[in-house]
């Protein structure tokens, strides 16, 4: 079974600064996605980023990259010039590529609480 | 509107009772799936449908049956409630065919509370 784990249950970052959380994951799979999801205290799940394993190049979204180590089996995420709206808990993704195309349910970490000082 | 829409928001009842949670979208996604999520743990996949008459256990199914109505509606029914399925609900849709991506959509989740 795949495994995410998120070693870090909590970070805290000034405000304009960069933060990079971290995710590991365990698969035995070679074709596979991986995600960054936000979720704010309204409890909403917003997507990030995501991350196709077969494309070496890292996903950027604005402020928002990954650094994709595939045989390391890492996914971390960057934020650069966090801002206050950045608070929230964070939740690294795995999904195996379905055999019929897409995957069959996402694996979670436990998320990391990301906290921004003004 | 709402994408995926789930029905109640939030949900209070006791040990024994039947209780159904409601997911409706506009995406017009084939697969949909339910997720719970419990302090400290993430999310875990409970059940999953790939279509209509295409529906799949997740990692913790236990305790739990769901129905798949149309395309667009997927429930979830707890047949006899008991405390530990205090958590919160997450009902997601997603279409690979259409990006390809496996990005999974979700709805604003269902805090139930069981007494």
């Amino acid at each position: 079974a795949q495994t995410v784990t998120q070693s870090q249950p909590e970070m805290s970052v000034q405000e304009a600064e960069t933060v990079t959380l971290s995710c590991t994951y365990d698969t035995s799979e070679s074709d596979y996605y991986l995600f960054w999801y936000k979720q704010p205290p309204s409890r909403q799940m917003i997507l990030v980023i995501r991350q196709e394993a077969y494309k070496q190049q890292n996903a950027t979204e604005n402020r928002f990259s990954v650094n994709f180590q595939k045989a390391a089996k890492s996914f971390s995420l960057k934020i650069s010039d966090s801002q206050l709206g950045d608070a929230a808990m964070y939740f690294c993704a795995y999904a195996a590529q379905y055999s019929g195309g897409g995957a069959d349910g996402l694996t979670f970490g436990k998320g990391t609480h990301l906290i921004i000082q003004p | 509107d709402a994408d995926v829409t789930q029905t109640p928001r939030n949900r209070i009842t006791k040990t024994g009772k039947r209780i159904m949670l409601e997911c409706s979208q506009t995406k017009g996604h084939d697969r949909m799936y339910w997720y719970r999520q419990d302090p400290g743990l993430g999310l875990r996949l409970i059940y999953y449908s790939f279509d209509v008459k295409d529906i799949n256990k997740g990692e913790i199914s236990d305790g739990y049956s769901v129905s798949r109505q149309a395309q667009a509606k997927f429930s979830l029914s707890l047949e006899s409630a008991i405390p530990n399925q205090t958590a919160l609900y997450f009902c997601a849709t997603s279409d690979p065919g259409t990006s390809g991506q496996e990005t999974q959509y979700f709805g604003p989740g269902t805090r139930l509370l069981v007494l």
